[in-house]
């Protein structure tokens, strides 16, 4: 358990529904990262955020995708109007703008 | 990850050393890691390189990082059935934050 938490661990929804991810953070650590990982490769980078700054988006991130740092504590990811084609692990990883980016869970997507 | 390759598949027998080899192709790379991912789970960090380094050595793991030919491996000691998992190779550059990751080596650990 590297203390970063995420929620929830897995959904399932119908094609077109809305999904919402949830990122915890380890509390000292002011920067998060959102990633995507298909099967049989590795993470891909979404977003970024610094505090409460989303500080760089991958051209992956559609503009079905939103994400958020409210606080600049945990972030939400929403996909809007799913397709089966967002089936993946969403991984969220943070750290304290040193070296190393400790990963959460991840929460498992499956669009039908 | 575009920039950085791995052999897909790699299978050991317990007790012996397992390498995992890497490549990457971007200079400024600042810093070079090793996670390892275990079925249904997230990543976990096993160790890191800077780039002005050759060689970490922690424990089991030894760590050697080529520069001029852009290699870096990850050598597991007296390898354990536990090991069985995908390990990841990643670059973060200099330019950016993001972690770049290769397509991961799936470690089989025979008894």
């Amino acid at each position: 358990d590297t203390g970063v938490s995420q929620d929830p661990r897995h959904k399932i929804t119908k094609r077109g529904q809305n999904v919402t991810f949830r990122c915890d953070p380890i509390s000292e650590h002011n920067r998060l990262y959102w990633y995507r990982q298909t099967l049989g490769q590795g993470p891909e980078f979404l977003t970024y955020f610094q505090n409460e700054a989303q500080l760089e988006k991958s051209r992956l991130l559609s503009d079905r995708f939103s994400a958020e740092r409210p606080k600049g504590s945990f972030s939400t990811l929403e996909i809007q109007r799913t397709e089966q084609g967002d089936s993946a692990m969403y991984l969220c990883a943070t750290d304290r703008g040193q070296e190393t980016q400790y990963f959460g869970p991840g929460t498992r997507l499956l669009v039908l | 990850g575009e920039d950085v390759e791995q052999s897909l598949f790699l299978s050991v027998r317990e007790g012996d050393s397992s390498v995992i080899n890497c490549t990457y192709t971007d200079s400024s790379s600042t810093y070079l890691y090793w996670y390892k991912q275990e079925p249904g789970a997230g990543l976990q960090l096993l160790t890191y390189i800077f780039s002005n380094m050759d060689m970490k050595q922690d424990q089991r793991l030894t760590v050697l990082l080529n520069k001029k030919d852009k290699h870096l491996s990850l050598r597991i000691a007296d390898t354990q059935t536990g090991d069985s998992a995908i390990y990841f190779c990643a670059e973060i550059r200099e330019s950016g934050y993001a972690l770049n990751f290769g397509k991961g080596t799936s470690l089989l650990v025979t008894p």
